[in-house]
């Protein structure tokens, strides 16, 4: 099953404009994390925020949680072409001493030139 | 680039065979993750393991199998394919159950006609 439910499902911005991804979960996390697919190809780890934070920044990546709300936002400032593809958010529940992902469906980010 | 690497790249086989995917591990990873990620939607967790040993399993029938070898490479065998198998095959390595980031593979795009 799906824990992550991100929204919107498809973004089209232009190039420059800020990019927002909402993501929603259920159950207690340890960590969430976001991850990038260009084409059907591997994932890229992007960003993780432990459940203790509430905000990250990395490079034009912001990435907020709000643990109350059980909902997480990815922001990516001034996009570019490259930013096209598609980005998933993950959650960690790290029960014991496994830690599994779990992926929502995604966010499918178009970027026009 | 991950460092971890997963062949074949694409495989097409046929209803009732079987299937062996591989997976090599980024230098130093003990641990390994599978993932199945059918078109449109996020990976979904088949199992892990670590330090050659199955180390937790998502929803997954038994005709989805594992190893892991003594160099922390890995393979996941599908018995009697069925139709909705079709999908792309991702294995992910990390260090330690307990480490948080995953790195993942390009992906085994399987095709069952």
């Amino acid at each position: 099953s799906q824990q992550g439910e991100e929204d919107p499902q498809a973004l089209s911005i232009q190039e420059g404009e800020n990019a927002t991804m909402n993501c929603s979960y259920k159950t207690s996390i340890n960590n969430l994390q976001w991850y990038r697919q260009n084409s059907g190809r591997g994932l890229v780890h992007l960003i993780l925020i432990r459940s203790n934070e509430r905000e990250k920044h990395s490079g034009r990546l912001r990435v907020t949680l709000d643990t109350s709300k059980k909902s997480s936002s990815l922001l990516i400032t001034a996009s570019r072409a490259a930013d096209t593809a598609s980005y998933f958010c993950a959650t960690d529940p790290y029960l014991g001493a496994n830690s599994k992902l779990t992926f929502g469906k995604g966010i499918t980010l178009s970027v026009r030139p | 680039e991950t460092g971890v690497t997963q062949s074949p790249t694409h495989l097409i086989k046929t209803r009732g065979q079987q299937v062996t995917l591989r997976c090599s591990s980024q230098s130093g990873h003990n641990t390994v993750s599978w993932y199945q990620q059918a078109l449109g939607q996020g990976p979904q967790f088949i199992f892990q393991y670590y330090r050659e040993e199955e180390n937790g399993r998502g929803n997954f029938p038994p005709r989805f199998s594992g190893l892991q070898f003594p160099n922390y490479s890995s393979e996941l065998n599908v018995n009697a394919l069925e139709l909705d198998d079709s999908a792309l095959y991702l294995c992910a390595s990390q260090q330690g159950v307990r480490s948080y980031e995953q790195y993942f593979g390009p992906g085994t795009r399987l095709t069952v006609t």
